[in-house]
């Protein structure tokens, strides 16, 4: 099993333009989540979905759209990237239940010039 | 004042010894706690859940003290491999238990 695995690993972009981050499980999980890590920071919850279809903000929404079309898949995306999103964005799974393990992907560096 | 807190350190020990690490959190009705661990430039991965009973594994003891607000986490006998920075996560939101909050994080440094 591969676990969580994201595409790509690194970016550097442009301000103004657009990207999109993939993120994709193969444990079946239900819950997919979106994290940025900044120095100092610790992990920031973008968006989050409890299952194919469903999508809701999590603590830092603005600037970032996602989707769950397929349950194994979780993207991630910049319409317009601007500096302040240059960061390390992390993905993460987790199976049903209160309190179950989220595990990680291997994160994507973005920076954005 | 922020959700969760951490002392963001460095913690810089030898090896063997024992070192603990706080963190706070603002939600006096949060109901799951978890230890983290993130090694340099990788993903955060589980080191332990924390249960109001406290739970040990190995050399790791962590701890819950609802009255004050904090959990902690103890490392006794501290390797080389221990190195690495502790993230505290906490539920905040209670309507929803997928809406964690991560600490800043602690760094530790275990020298020979």
């Amino acid at each position: 099993n591969a676990g969580v695995t994201q595409t790509p690993k690194f970016r550097v972009l442009k301000t103004g333009q657009s990207m999109t981050l993939l993120c994709a499980q193969d444990m079946n999980h239900e819950y997919m989540y979106w994290y940025r890590q900044d120095p100092g920071m610790g992990l920031r919850l973008i968006h989050y979905s409890v299952g194919e279809g469903t999508t809701a903000k999590g603590e830092v929404p603005d600037g970032y759209n996602v989707s769950r079309l397929k349950k194994q898949n979780f993207l991630l995306g910049l319409e317009s990237a601007a500096p302040s999103q240059t960061s390390v964005y992390f993905c993460a799974s987790s199976r049903l239940g209160r309190g179950a393990e989220q595990f990680f992907g291997p994160g994507t560096r973005l920076t954005v010039l | 004042r922020k959700e969760v807190e951490q002392d963001p350190g460095p913690f810089n020990v030898p090896e063997g010894a024992t070192v603990a690490f706080n963190c706070t959190y603002s939600n006096s009705a949060s109901q799951s706690f978890f230890w983290y661990r993130q090694d340099c430039r990788k993903e955060p991965k589980l080191l332990m859940s924390v249960y109001s009973s406290g739970n040990e594994d190995g050399r790791f003891t962590a701890q819950l003290n609802r009255a004050s607000q904090y959990i902690s986490l103890l490392i006794r006998d501290s390797k080389l491999s221990d190195s690495a920075t502790y993230l505290c996560v906490v539920n905040v939101n209670l309507r929803d238990n997928n809406d964690m909050r991560f600490g800043a994080g602690t760094r530790l440094t275990v020298k020979p």
